[in-house]
């Protein structure tokens, strides 16, 4: 079946430090990729996607390539702010359905 | 625009109570999903409306849980013989239907339950 395994969290950073959150994945075909973010108190949002291999996503200065040699899309940003903190998820949607399937999500706290 | 809408936020039941959670969709959003994000088991996909289509209910995890879809609109999933092991935030979500390898789904703010 499907599944995504991401990084455990909690990770903790200094405000401008790298960020890096290992994302890889398990599924048949060609699945498309997604980070979404959940801020405190938020909702469930899209960070950004890639829908077949190479492609690029980014968003908020934050980036993600899909990697199908080694089936990962792990999740960069350059330079963190306080503002990131929140709750990192990966998720795929295989190319037969159009359901999502999460990781277990990654804790970011940023320090200033 | 409106978002995607739940009600009620939070809900505190007893076990072996039904319950009744309810989403409004984004307007003109054809299809609509239902998770559930609980401490143990993450976020885990639950059912899928498909416009008209018969829904995809592989990911209901027993014969307690139901949901519906009237009017391609609103949505209620419901839970019979509510048990502890259901607490959870259950998400709804909802995208439009188009020809995209992927929709963008938008997410609600979740409906917290609590089984006592």
């Amino acid at each position: 079946g499907n599944s995504v395994t991401q990084m455990e969290g909690p990770v903790t950073l200094s405000e401008e430090a790298f960020l890096t959150i290992n994302c890889t994945y398990t599924a048949t075909g060609y699945p498309s990729l997604f980070w979404y973010v959940q801020y405190p108190g938020e909702g469930l949002q899209l960070l950004l996607k890639a829908t077949k291999a190479d492609d690029k996503g980014s968003n908020k200065g934050f980036e993600a390539t899909y990697r199908k040699e080694t089936t990962s899309f792990h999740l960069e940003k350059g330079s963190v702010q306080v503002s990131d903190s929140a709750v990192y998820f990966c998720a795929l949607s295989p190319s037969s359905a159009r359901q999502l399937t999460f990781g277990s999500g990654t804790q970011l706290t940023v320090l200033p | 625009g409106a978002g995607v809408s739940q009600s009620p936020s939070n809900k505190v039941t007893e076990k072996g109570k039904d319950v009744e959670l309810r989403c409004d969709p984004i307007s003109g959003h054809t299809a609509l999903y239902w998770y559930r994000q609980s401490l143990g088991q993450g976020l885990e996909f639950l059912i899928y409306f498909q416009g008209n289509s018969a829904p995809d209910k592989s990911g209901l995890p027993s014969d307690r849980f139901s949901a519906e879809r009237t009017g391609g609109s609103v949505s209620t999933l419901t839970i019979q013989r509510t048990q502890q092991e259901d607490s959870a935030v259950y998400l709804c979500a909802s995208s439009v239907l188009g020809l995209a390898a992927y929709n963008e789904q938008f997410f609600g703010p979740g409906t917290r339950l609590t089984v006592l």
